[in-house]
């Protein structure tokens, strides 16, 4: 499987939970690691997680990624209005050097 | 804190050139292996270039290949993109991201620069 693939959309309410996932070749999730982004509208991405399930220092608790088989995960609970919009998974390509980003994910919270 | 902040974007005509530069503050930019990332306005994220600290090694995109030259200043801590031969659709918000060690993930990326190619 070429790339990193995500479903486009996702809806859910507000202090609900979500899961997104990211599926792609062993290569991709399991040896290089997934990196998670978040980009709301009309600001930069803004990374979330990275090597699969690790948080940078400024990021919620409330996010958190794994990753099972060639599936990473991003699952973001007590959903708020201000976690609203993309979500992207990203690994490094050791084949094609360079970095693969998925399509995205918009999440709506309703 | 950890800035980086893009400029040079504009209007430009098909088959036309822009310099884009990111400037960093905030940290040693010869620390890091350094990216420019576009996105499609309303679309999704395009990587098209990389470089390490040293610029001892630089990769590209397919859809750039050729026609974008990725550099960089550490003296001045500055990343930039040199781009000729521009397209149509080329038209995208170029960010520039910084790069954790060992190609972990992009951790910082600047708020991006709009380039339009027009005829």
């Amino acid at each position: 499987q070429a790339g990193l693939t995500q479903p486009p959309s996702m809806s859910k309410g507000l202090r609900q939970t979500a899961t997104l996932t990211c599926s792609g070749s062993r290569d991709l999730v399991a040896r290089q690691g997934i990196a998670w982004l978040q980009q709301r509208l009309g600001h930069p991405p803004k990374l979330l997680s990275y090597r699969n399930d690790k948080r940078p220092s400024d990021i919620s608790e409330r996010f958190s990624a794994s990753r099972s088989g060639d599936t990473a995960s991003l699952t973001i609970t007590g959903l708020q209005a201000e976690d609203e919009g993309d979500y992207f998974c990203s690994s490094w390509d050791t084949n094609l050097n360079g970095w693969v980003i998925g399509g995205g994910t918009r999440l709506t919270v309703l | 804190e950890v800035r980086l902040e893009e400029s040079g974007g504009g209007l430009v005509q098909p088959g036309g050139s822009l310099r884009l530069s990111c400037a960093a503050t905030g940290f040693a930019l010869s620390d890091y292996s350094m990216n420019w990332v576009r996105q499609t306005p309303g679309k999704g994220l395009e990587w098209i270039s990389y470089i390490s600290g040293s610029s001892f090694t630089i990769y590209y995109g397919d859809s750039v290949k050729g026609r974008f030259t990725i550099s960089r200043d550490n003296a001045k801590n500055s990343l930039y993109l040199q781009m000729s031969g521009l397209r149509a659709e080329d038209t995208a918000v170029y960010f520039c991201a910084r790069e954790l060690k060992w190609g972990q993930g992009l951790d910082y990326w600047g708020q991006g620069t709009l380039v339009t190619v027009f005829s």
